[in-house]
């Protein structure tokens, strides 16, 4: 199957730093993926959608200055958290959509921890 | 936004037993997934559904779909301490650009 990849896999940062986040699909291109956040025992929320050569779409909610998306090539997206606050710790998981546009491939995740 | 409802919300079972979560969701949809997490981890995929199916089956999973009752249920059989994870329904609609919708989730313990 298809295989996206996610990094860091675990970062700590200080309060008011920037993390960037990177999520790759291996084996195949992919012209939206997805930026999803998940708090302990919470589902996932969908953060944003992410479309490569252009702007991202972001949910109700999420602050695009806070949360900068680039989706430069086919197999690359990047998640900055600006400015990082410890209310910003959370797992982010990325996604990645396949061909058939109905089957999403997630990454492995990434643990955010702002001190 | 959550389309979907699960429950129970929680679920602790015997080795062996059979583990069934339920998914209930709010729209049309084109199909509906089942995902599982290990605390932690990322997200696994499990199967897929579409929304002319009634049932679907792999290997010790068993999944229904009620597009009437806007319900799915996973069947877990014969389960085992390696399926204790969380266990999520995901809804995906024609017109909403590749996005799934999740549900809340059920936290499936399996004891030994």
């Amino acid at each position: 199957g298809a295989v996206v990849s996610q990094h860091p896999s675990r970062v700590i940062c200080k309060s008011g730093t920037s993390v960037k986040i990177e999520c790759r699909s291996l084996d195949f291109q992919a012209t939206t993926m997805f930026w999803y956040r998940q708090f302990p025992k919470q589902s996932l929320m969908l953060m944003a959608t992410s479309n490569e050569g252009s702007k991202a779409t972001y949910e109700q909610g999420v602050e695009k200055d806070k949360f900068l998306i680039n989706h430069a090539s086919l197999t690359l997206s990047t998640l900055t958290v600006t400015s990082a606050h410890p209310e910003d710790s959370s797992f982010y998981i990325c996604s990645a959509l396949g061909d058939g546009y109905n089957e999403q491939f997630f990454g492995p995740g990434t643990r955010l921890t702002v001190l | 936004s959550q389309q979907g409802e699960e429950d129970p919300q929680a679920l602790s079972i015997q080795e062996g037993e059979n583990a069934t979560m339920n998914c209930s969701y709010k729209t049309s949809i084109n199909n509906l997934q089942w995902y599982r997490q290990n605390s932690g981890r990322g997200l696994v995929h499990l199967i897929l559904i579409r929304s002319n199916e009634r049932e679907k089956h792999s290997g010790r999973l068993r999944v229904t779909l009620d597009t009437s009752k806007k319900s799915s249920s996973l069947l877990i059989t014969a389960s085992r301490a390696a399926d204790t994870a969380s266990y999520f329904c995901a809804t995906f609609t024609t017109d909403s650009w590749g996005k799934l919708q999740f549900g809340a989730g059920t936290q499936v313990v399996v004891t030994p």
